[in-house]
């Protein structure tokens, strides 16, 4: 929704290579959530963050919710991580906001 | 570990006809269900959140008689897309969270795929 903005809204990688997802929010959000949706279609989580930094593997994510953000690193970017990205906040209720997404094509 | 279960996976109805999607949750208790809708080309729309034993609450532009809402255990939740049209075509997520306080962490099911003809 317009609460959230997403970027890149898509993404090329060199396999080995790494780059970051942004999301920015205009009002204060509560905690945030990051997924993936893979070639089937589900959702995979990745990430719940109400404050700070989570590290899981070669992705890392961090919220601040002062400042109005959250990211999601991606480092050493294999050809199975292609897919949609998407953050998903939640301001106060437990709704979850979805940004656009981000397209990521990692390529040999 | 927590898993959510929707079915159908995909569905296809005629025009002005009606279709029901389930959505199962396994491993833990889901007091609270939100279902989502994705149209072509667009992210993921709120429809409705529903609690265990509270009344549904409804997003605008969507309504209890066009996508009624059944959640009568901590498991099991279903809706359906009554007297569907084109527009109604998308993927149909069903989000469950258990107990937890707000902006608790959501559970995702692969989703439900309608496409109306």
């Amino acid at each position: 929704g317009d609460q959230v903005e997403q970027s890149p809204s898509a993404l090329s990688l060199h396999e080995g290579t790494g780059s970051a997802l942004r999301c920015n929010f205009t009002t204060t959000m509560r905690a945030v959530q990051w997924f993936r949706k893979n070639s089937r279609g589900s959702l995979i989580n990745l990430f719940y963050l109400a404050s700070g930094t989570k590290e899981n593997g070669r992705l890392k994510s961090a919220f601040d919710s002062k400042e109005r953000y959250s990211t999601l690193h991606i480092r050493d970017a294999q050809l199975e991580d292609s897919g949609t990205y998407f953050c998903a906040p939640s301001s106060g209720s437990w709704q979850l906001i979805f940004g656009s997404g981000t397209q990521l094509t990692v390529m040999p | 570990g927590a898993l959510v279960y929707q079915y159908p996976r995909r569905t296809i109805c005629k025009s002005g006809t009606s279709m029901r999607m389930e959505c199962q949750a396994v491993g833990f208790q889901a007091t609270s269900v939100a279902w989502y809708r994705q149209s072509p080309q667009k992210t993921f729309e709120l429809i409705a959140l529903s609690t265990v034993n509270s009344a549904i609450k409804y997003e605008q532009n969507f309504t209890q008689e066009k996508f009624p809402i059944s959640h009568p255990n901590l498991s099991f939740s279903s809706m359906t897309v009554l007297n569907a049209y084109l527009e109604d075509r998308g993927l149909y997520l069903c989000g469950a969270r258990t107990p937890g306080g707000q902006g608790a962490e959501q559970f995702f099911g692969p989703g439900t795929r309608l496409t109306v003809l």
